[in-house]
């Protein structure tokens, strides 16, 4: 059946970056779109980008010039990397598997990232 | 960007009732709209897609409908397991926007 799960530092300073590690199972990234979504207490749910099927890459331009999506197929791993982060990106980030056209119908549960020093 | 605007933020309604909950998009969004259920501690869950189409296993007493800029997600007789979050989600342009959410509780 179709996981996803996300592994994140838990705790991350300010201006540093943050490392999230979602890993996949039961479908093939090379066949679908992977989202990245956040919730935080100030903005609420976000969506951050994706990365497509064939491995390029959309970008929220909110976070665009901070943001960076990746992913090893072999590992059925996808990587979510913010630079200079801010004590309001606290929150719950999410992979997701949808687009395009496809709605985000899988979830991991999410991983809670807190930026504190 | 397209603004999602739900209402009512918060809702109060007994077991057995018609609910219904609003979403209105900035601009035209093509019917690319998704409902989502999140309880708490958990993740969003999708109940709706593109309008009014029913997600695998979720129970028919929920619905959606709507086109232009005007969306809504109705649950036709609200029960217990239904309490949590409703968020509306655009998927019509980038970036994805999503509604602020509906609080749902039993009175």
């Amino acid at each position: 059946q179709v996981q996803l799960k996300e592994t994140g530092p838990g705790l991350v300073q300010p201006t540093q970056t943050l490392s999230i590690t979602c890993t996949i199972s039961g479908f093939s990234l090379t066949s679908y779109y992977m989202q990245w979504v956040r919730q935080t207490p100030g903005k609420g749910l976000e969506w951050m980008g994706f990365i497509r099927s064939g491995g390029s890459t959309e970008y929220n331009s909110e976070f665009k010039s901070r943001l960076s999506i990746s992913r090893d197929t072999s590992k059925n791993q996808v990587f979510l990397k913010m630079n200079s982060l801010k004590t309001e990106d606290t929150g719950v980030y999410y992979c997701a598997r949808g687009g395009p056209g496809i709605p985000f119908a899988y979830w991991g549960q999410g991983t809670l990232v807190t930026v504190s020093s | 960007d397209i603004q999602m605007t739900q209402s009512p933020s918060f809702l109060s309604a007994s077991v057995g009732e018609r609910v219904t909950l609003s979403c209105k998009a900035s601009q035209n969004i093509n019917k690319y709209l998704d409902w989502y259920q999140q309880k708490l501690g958990e993740a969003p869950k999708l109940l709706i897609y593109n309008t009014n189409n029913l997600h695998t296993g979720i129970p028919s007493r929920f619905s959606g409908s709507g086109s232009g800029t005007d969306y809504t997600l109705t649950i036709s007789s609200l029960q217990p397991e239904d309490v949590a979050t409703y968020f509306c989600l655009q998927r019509n342009s980038w970036p994805f926007t999503f509604g602020s959410g509906t609080k749902l509780e039993i009175k």
